[in-house]
């Protein structure tokens, strides 16, 4: 069974940093690229960025690039994303999802975790 | 960039009634959207990619069509476990893009 936990999230004041873990289970994680969305409370899906299986190419949403930094470790099976200069727009549910296909990156997202929760205020 | 605009923004039903939600591209996007469902503190559920292909599990009542700037995705019969919310999602180039969302609820 395809399991993604995440953890990481929490209260951070603006302008601090965090970084989200995703711990994968139940498949062959370093055969697919894995993927981070969020959501704001009560909004809808943002896809935050992207990076392939072997972890070389990483992809971001053009508002986040240089904000974010997205990686991974194959060895342990996990997925991070690394977050800096937060602000409180930067609040949501932070959801690690997985890609469908062993060949794409940032295209369909076939199991997704439960997600961590990031609150940027002071 | 392209963007996803979904119609209607909430959607009152009854069990039994076909549903037809609409997600507009603001240019041509061939056949590259899926369609996923979430339902309240839950992550997201891929239902179709591109625009028509079901995902394993899902219901045959899902259905998705479409091509270039028009797609839809259609519940044949509404049953009780659809009452959620629904994205459609646009995807090329190592970038993806959601529509804001339409939400089903109980007539």
């Amino acid at each position: 069974e395809v399991q993604l936990l995440e953890s990481g999230g929490g209260l951070v004041q603006p302008g601090g940093s965090l970084r989200l873990s995703c711990a994968a289970s139940g498949f062959s994680f370093s055969a697919y690229a894995m993927n981070w969305v969020r959501q704001a409370p009560g909004k809808g899906l943002e896809w935050v960025s992207g990076i392939s299986k072997s972890g070389v190419n990483t992809y971001y949403a053009e508002a986040l690039k240089g904000q974010f930094t997205i990686s991974r470790d194959n060895s342990k099976n996990t997925l991070y994303l690394q977050m800096n200069n937060l602000r409180a727009e930067d609040t949501a549910i932070y959801y690690c999802a997985k890609e469908r296909f062993m060949t794409t990156v940032a295209d369909n997202f076939d199991y997704w975790g439960q997600g961590t929760l990031v609150t940027v205020s002071s | 960039d392209i963007q996803m605009t979904q119609s209607p923004s909430t959607l009152s039903a009854s069990v039994g009634d076909r549903v037809t939600i609409t997600c507009r591209a603001s240019q041509n996007i061939k056949f590259w959207l899926a369609w996923y469902q979430q339902k309240p503190g839950k992550p997201p559920k891929l239902l179709i990619y591109e625009t028509s292909s079901l995902e394993s599990g899902v219901p045959s009542r899902f259905s998705g069509s479409g091509s270039g700037t028009e797609f839809t995705l259609t519940i044949g019969s509404l049953q009780p476990d659809d009452f959620a919310t629904y994205y459609c999602q646009h995807y090329v180039g190592y970038s993806a893009t959601f529509g804001q969302g339409t939400k089903v609820e109980i007539k």
